[in-house]
């Protein structure tokens, strides 16, 4: 059975912050994505990573897949209250599914 | 605008009333899914459908029913529901499923169920 641990499970720091999210398995993955949920809404997708040693941006946020693709890494630099949400991971399965880490709950406080 | 709708988006039943949760996406997406999110659990698949008739069991398949009759739609059939499957729903879908998983999942806003 293919798992994806993420840590930490929660994290609540002060505005201006930095912080990593980790997403860890034993497995490989083909691709892996993060996604961001919000109260009340379903998540939505942040980026995917397809290559070993990928890294990719998007504004204060980093992602980079690691080399063996088993594990995943989210980075923020100057964490702003609106980055506050459950940040989730999944990677591409065997047989058409995607297997979900349980989710960091972040919380940036002003 | 491009959406997953669900209903309803909150219900409150009881122990062996059988209901419906309904998922109709506006994509033209082949690929729809169903999950539960559970505190500490994270989002496990119930079921999931690669194309129209063509149905298959996720991780948590038990206590539910699908059916994938149309492209759009991909209802959630609970036949006698009890309170472990008290939980938030949330229906998917993407363009497709390839190999690589190299799809976005488009999600809807969620259902709370509560079973009492």
């Amino acid at each position: 059975t293919q798992l994806l641990e993420q840590s930490p499970q929660f994290l609540s720091i002060q505005e201006g912050e930095n912080l990593t999210v980790y997403c860890n398995s034993s497995s490989v993955f083909s691709s892996l994505q993060w996604y961001r949920q919000e109260p009340g809404e379903g998540p939505v997708l942040l980026v995917t990573v397809v290559t070993g040693g990928e890294v990719k941006k998007l504004k204060r946020l980093t992602f980079q897949f690691g080399d063996a693709r088993k594990d995943s890494s989210l980075h923020i630099t100057a964490a702003q209250p609106g980055d506050t949400g459950l940040y989730l991971c999944a990677g591409a399965g065997s047989n058409y599914q995607l297997i979900w880490g349980a989710g960091t709950k972040l919380i940036i406080k002003p | 605008e491009a959406q997953v709708t669900q209903n309803p988006r909150y219900l409150i039943t009881v122990t062996g009333k059988k209901l419906t949760v309904t998922c109709s996406q506006n994509m033209n997406h082949e690929y729809m899914s169903w999950y539960r999110q559970d505190p500490g659990l994270g989002l496990r698949q119930i079921y999931y459908s690669m194309n129209v008739e063509v149905t298959d069991k996720g991780d948590v398949p038990e206590g539910y029913k699908v059916s994938r009759k149309e492209k759009r739609n991909f209802p959630l059939i609970l036949e006698s529901p009890s309170p472990n499957q008290t939980s938030l729903y949330f229906c998917a879908s993407s363009l497709s499923f390839r190999g690589d998983g190299n799809q976005p999942q488009h999600f809807g806003d969620g259902t709370r169920l509560s079973i009492l």
